[in-house]
């Protein structure tokens, strides 16, 4: 499909472990963010990457979040050692160059951490 | 820092229109208004924005006052799978800062009738 791709779709893992999460903008989207929404609750940013430039990190609730994205394109969201407060949906979107606020949103990553 | 307001919640009975009213009265002059839907366990949808103009398109219609501090949005003819949390947000429509990020309130739970 031509939207935004994410995976896993569910993974539930046990406190402490690390996980990997995925996400695949729409090709020529040059903005992608990460979010989540815990349950029951509104969404919160994580962070942002725009083209080459430094990625804002400003709403990464911890130094155990990190992401990346290679070649401007697929970004990889990592928790370390993760907590049960970490259980949450996590989403990817992206947006093209010029229309940063018409933002394509995945289906999400559903974290359980037991 | 609240930059809209929205009822918590709205019902809607099935083929009728549903007007969704968002107050934004710090609105500045460059700042668009933004909705977003999103349907139970999916991820958020663009549907519409604008600045000071009406604006339509094939999901809805976006009405801003005059003064801009206020909007609504129009569902036309309510469909059952128009039930979602409905977001209205407001930010400039794109450049770099903090200002390029959507920030998710709770939004309206509008909720259609058979």
């Amino acid at each position: 499909g031509a939207g935004v791709s994410q995976s896993p779709s569910n993974k539930v893992t046990e406190k402490g472990k690390d996980v990997e999460l995925r996400c695949d903008p729409i090709s020529g989207h040059t903005a992608l963010y990460w979010y989540r929404q815990s349950l029951g609750q509104g969404l919160e940013f994580l962070i942002y990457f725009q083209g080459n430039s430094a990625p804002d990190k400003s709403g990464l609730p911890s130094d155990r979040f990190s992401a990346e994205r290679t070649g401007g394109s697929v970004s990889t969201l990592t928790i370390q050692r993760t907590q049960q407060e970490d259980s949450a949906v996590y989403l990817c979107a992206s947006s093209l160059e010029g229309r940063s606020g018409e933002l394509f949103f995945g289906e999400g990553s559903r974290l359980t951490v037991l | 820092d609240a930059k809209t307001t929205q009822p918590p919640s709205m019902d809607c009975a099935e083929g009728r229109a549903a007007n969704l009213p968002c107050n934004h009265s710090t609105i500045s002059g460059n700042e668009y208004v933004y909705w977003y839907r999103q349907i139970h366990s999916q991820g958020p949808q663009y549907i519409i924005h604008g600045l000071k103009n009406n604006e339509t398109n094939e999901m809805a219609s976006l009405i801003i006052t005059e003064d801009r501090k206020s909007s609504t949005l129009i569902l036309p003819h309510a469909t059952l799978r128009d039930t979602a949390v409905y977001y209205c947000i407001v930010r400039v429509a794109s450049g770099g800062g903090s200002n390029y990020k959507l920030t998710f309130g709770k939004g309206t739970l509008l909720t259609v009738n058979p």
